[in-house]
């Protein structure tokens, strides 16, 4: 079936550096979402992207649509405390209407 | 507050037994969608409701049923519970059937079979 490959699976970094995480697919989606999930809670809706090639910031984040409408990337700059948290990509298939989840990337971020 | 609210938040029973997960939509929204997250599975979708109807169904057990009512609120039935099925249990919702502003996820129902 569909499914999305997300990486990196973790990473440990230090406060004020930049994170750079990426989803890929055999499949092509006609939207692309990315969420954060805190412990505890539900995933919130980070950034929407909804056309091919789209570029679109919230803040210090910054996610791209890719051209193929096979990937898409999740920039976080000058990364703080508080960006601790489970990144999740999802993919609105084009042919199924369905969304898929991508298996999520653990941020831990040191002070 | 995200506005989904999900109850109960915890649960916790025993093999075989059957349980009813509880989600009331954000106000105006007309699609509700379950999902399931394991440890080792991620976000799994299970099935979504339009208005009252089954719009599309995931990867949903056939010991595991749906219904959205008039009102909008939506429960999850999982029944013959096995241990495989501690899980945290999402429900989202969102204005439309097309996902044109993405989904809100509520907090959550954790749920422990022992």
């Amino acid at each position: 079936g569909q499914q999305l490959n997300q990486s990196p699976q973790s990473m440990f970094i230090q406060e004020g550096e930049d994170v750079s995480m990426n989803c890929t697919s055999s499949s092509i989606f006609n939207t692309w979402l990315w969420y954060k999930q805190d412990p505890g809670e539900g995933p919130v809706l980070l950034i929407a992207l909804y056309k091919a090639g789209e570029l679109t910031s919230n803040g210090r984040l910054t996610a791209q649509f890719g051209i193929t409408r096979k990937d898409s990337f999740l920039n976080i700059s000058a990364s703080i405390p508080s960006d601790v948290g489970i990144y999740f990509c999802a993919g609105l298939a084009s042919n199924t209407g369905k969304l898929i989840f991508g298996q999520g990337t653990t941020l831990q971020v040191k002070p | 507050d995200s506005g989904v609210t999900q109850t109960p938040k915890h649960l916790i029973t025993a093999t075989g037994q059957r349980v009813t997960l509880r989600c009331s939509p954000r106000s105006g929204d007309l699609s509700v969608y379950w999902y399931q997250q394991s440890l080792d599975q991620g976000l799994q979708f299970l099935i979504q409701y339009y208005n009252g109807e089954e719009r599309a169904k995931g990867n949903i057990l056939e010991r595991f049923s749906a219904q959205q009512f008039p009102d909008l609120h939506s429960e999850l039935n999982l029944s013959s519970l096995e241990l495989g099925d501690s899980a945290l249990y999402f429900c989202a919702s969102s204005k439309d059937s097309h996902l044109n502003y993405g989904y809100t996820f509520g907090s959550g129902t954790r749920l422990t079979v022992v």
